[in-house]
């Protein structure tokens, strides 16, 4: 059974540019949730989505957004950049939030901001 | 505010030098806990869910267990392939998943 795939792998932006991250999930999996990890702030939740509807949403700003489309596949969203915005940038997919709790996370995209 | 810590931040072991892991939580509600390993570049690899007190699960040398405010991830017998940064997470009923910073675990030959 394939794992959770992310593109691209790796990404080099400037500041005040967007850049759009795409998640496949594990095949039968219905939810997709997003974090962002740094070396300071570790692993945090931006916002999960079930059934292409957000269901929760972290503390990040507005200009992080996502979406997901009737496969399951989902995309998030940074506009205008910004240094910090640097890290990595994890998809995990689960059967169903409510059942089955196990999230399974893609390798990762590792976005540098210069 | 919901809070995972872990201790300690870092631990070097011998191989064969059996040793445990802390998580400890303050949340709202706990739905369930989650231990996950993750390798340099890598996404974090799930390894166990504990949904309530007293709750054992193991898996080759490694054993989780939960308590009310706790949990600890034993490692019987590490070896170097065991080296990773271990984190675990709290489900807190839906609201989103918070992870804890993480034990970075390096074991020896």
């Amino acid at each position: 059974k394939a794992g959770v795939t992310q593109t691209p792998r790796y990404l080099i932006k400037t500041r005040g540019q967007q850049v759009t991250l795409s998640c496949s999930p594990i095949s039968g999996h219905r939810s997709v949730s997003w974090y962002q990890q740094t070396p300071g702030q570790g692993l945090q939740f931006l916002f999960e989505y079930f059934s292409e509807t957000q269901r929760n949403k972290g503390n990040f700003p507005g200009r992080f957004s996502g979406r997901q489309f009737s496969n399951s596949r989902s995309e998030m969203n940074v506009s205008t950049l910004e240094l910090g915005d640097s890290a990595l940038y994890l998809c995990a997919s689960s059967l169903d939030g409510s059942s089955s709790y196990e999230q399974y996370f893609g390798p990762g995209t590792r976005l540098t901001v210069t | 505010e919901d809070q995972v810590t872990q201790s300690p931040e870092a631990l070097r072991l011998q191989e064969g030098e059996s040793s445990s892991l802390n998580c400890s939580y303050t949340v709202s509600g706990l739905r369930g806990l989650f231990w996950y390993r993750q390798d340099p570049g890598k996404g974090p690899e799930f390894l166990f869910t504990l949904y309530s007190a007293g709750e054992e699960k193991e898996k080759e040398r490694l054993k989780a267990t939960l308590t009310k405010k706790e949990s600890f991830l034993h490692i019987t017998a590490p070896k170097p392939e065991d080296s990773a940064t271990y984190l675990c997470a709290v489900d807190n009923y839906g609201q989103n998943f918070v992870f804890g910073p993480g034990t970075r675990l390096s074991v020896l030959p």
